[in-house]
């Protein structure tokens, strides 16, 4: 166990839905990741949040958005789904911000757009 | 563009086999290089290399970097069914935020 919790573990709906997903990091640690992996592809970074703010962006689409609360855990949001967005959602916390410490992921929450 | 490339795409060995896997990057004003085993599920952390650190082990299981060549290798030996997994390799810089992943290794080891 890593000590970082997402929900839901799975979540099925249609195209055109919206959806939230949640992401508690381990205790003390200030930045959290989002990343996307579809079926036989790595992971995908989507956006990184440290200590409530956005800090970097990767293949993000416009469609998704995300925010870090001021307890530290974030939600990151889908808007009108399609199906290419079926896919594994991971969050990952770490105590610092720069790429020199381990990441620890939760346990993702898996998509399915129907 | 900063990329991560991970060969083999896929690998299958038997019980006892050596495995060598590999990552090769380029990205610019390289940080650290992680490696993680990914099962069912969420990847979990195996070892971060850095300009400091370019070696690593525990147990079976061996890292080292190349920061000249921009490569790290990942060794497994005597390997048990229980390596079967995915293999990703992460790469973080200096000065931005986000980790580069590669796309992976699959490893299948057979009994």
């Amino acid at each position: 166990d890593s000590g970082v919790t997402q929900t839901p573990k799975h979540l099925i709906t249609a195209t055109g839905q919206r959806v939230t997903l949640r992401c508690s990091p381990r205790s003390g640690d200030l930045s959290v990741y989002w990343y996307q992996q579809s079926l036989d592809q790595g992971l995908q970074f989507l956006i990184q949040y440290y200590n409530g703010e956005e800090r970097a962006k990767g293949n993000i689409l416009e469609r998704f958005s995300a925010q870090q609360f001021p307890d530290l855990h974030s939600e990151l949001n889908l808007s009108s789904l399609e199906l290419g967005d079926s896919a594994l959602y991971f969050c990952a916390s770490m105590r610092g911000q720069q790429g020199s410490d381990e990441q620890f992921f939760g346990p993702g929450t898996r998509l399915t757009v129907l | 563009e900063d990329k991560v490339v991970q060969s083999p795409l896929s690998l299958v060995v038997h019980e006892g086999d050596t495995v060598t896997l590999n990552c090769s990057y380029e990205v610019t004003n390289f940080r650290s290089l992680l490696w993680y085993k990914q099962e069912k599920k969420a990847p979990t952390f195996l070892f971060m290399l850095t300009s400091s650190g370019i070696e690593k082990k525990s147990g079976r299981l061996s890292s080292i970097l190349d920061k000249k060549e921009l490569f790290s290798i990942l060794n497994i030996t005597a390997t048990q069914t229980g390596d079967s997994a995915v293999y990703l390799c992460a790469v973080g810089a200096s000065g931005t935020y986000k980790y580069i992943f590669g796309t992976g290794t699959r490893l299948k080891v057979l009994a």
